[in-house]
């Protein structure tokens, strides 16, 4: 199975601001993948971290919000940019272990408020 | 269209006892998973389970198993032997095709009581 570690684990930023959230994996993967927890919500896909080329965003979310570096294999970044209220959430990392396993194993989490 | 459903909001069980949490798929994909995860306060999505759409037996994973009926297009998560610890939000996924992107359901509150 994947160790995934996410920086930071919570923080409370002022609107307007951005922060940046760093997703690492124990091992090399091909595919990591980002997602949003609003407050008593469920899960939904930001993006795809692609290695080497441009995320792959979902429907709703934009670059210049939720910009996203993906610079080898075992690391990724998310930026939440000129942060709102409507902000705040969860944000998890997460890794396909793919092959016979089919896991898909997620970071701990970034719980983020915004004032 | 919502592709995974899960009807109930929360559910309460006795320590000890067994507790079957419902999800329904919508899929047009022949190959497909389906994922159950726990969550707790903490934040942190635990993993435990999968059943991939070939697979012919129901997947087991210790105290937990999936109720697989494809037909019916329903994975229930069977929890045996409630434990305190077991008091979290679940939530059911799937993923289909090969690009590993999860869709979730709503979830289920769990609160098992001593």
């Amino acid at each position: 199975s994947a160790v995934i570690s996410q920086k930071p684990s919570r923080d409370i930023c002022q609107r307007g601001t951005s922060l940046t959230i760093q997703c690492q994996v124990d091992s090399q993967v091909t595919m990591m993948f980002w997602y949003r927890q609003q407050p008593g919500q469920s899960l939904t896909l930001i993006a795809t971290a692609n290695q080497g080329s441009e995320a792959t965003y979902e429907s709703g979310f934009v670059i210049d919000k939720f910009p996203i570096s993906r610079p080898n294999l075992t690391f990724s970044t998310l930026t939440v940019s000129n942060m709102s209220p409507e902000d705040s959430s969860i944000y998890l990392c997460s890794v396909p272990t793919g092959g016979r396993s089919n896991e898909q194993f997620f970071g701990p989490g970034t719980r983020l408020t915004v004032l | 269209a919502q592709k995974i459903t899960q009807t109930q909001p929360g559910m309460f069980v006795q320590e000890k006892e067994a507790v079957t949490l419902d999800c329904t798929y919508d899929t047009s994909d022949q190959s497909y998973g389906l994922f159950w995860y726990k969550q707790p306060s903490s934040g942190e999505m635990i993993f435990l389970i999968y059943q991939g759409s070939y697979d012919e037996q129901n997947a087991t994973e210790g105290r937990y198993s999936l109720n697989f009926q494809k037909a019916r297009k329903s994975a229930n998560l069977v929890i045996s032997a409630s434990q305190l610890g077991d008091s979290a939000m679940y939530f059911c996924a799937m993923r289909e095709r090969n690009d590993y992107k999860l869709s979730f359901g709503a979830g289920t509150t769990v609160t098992v009581r001593a």
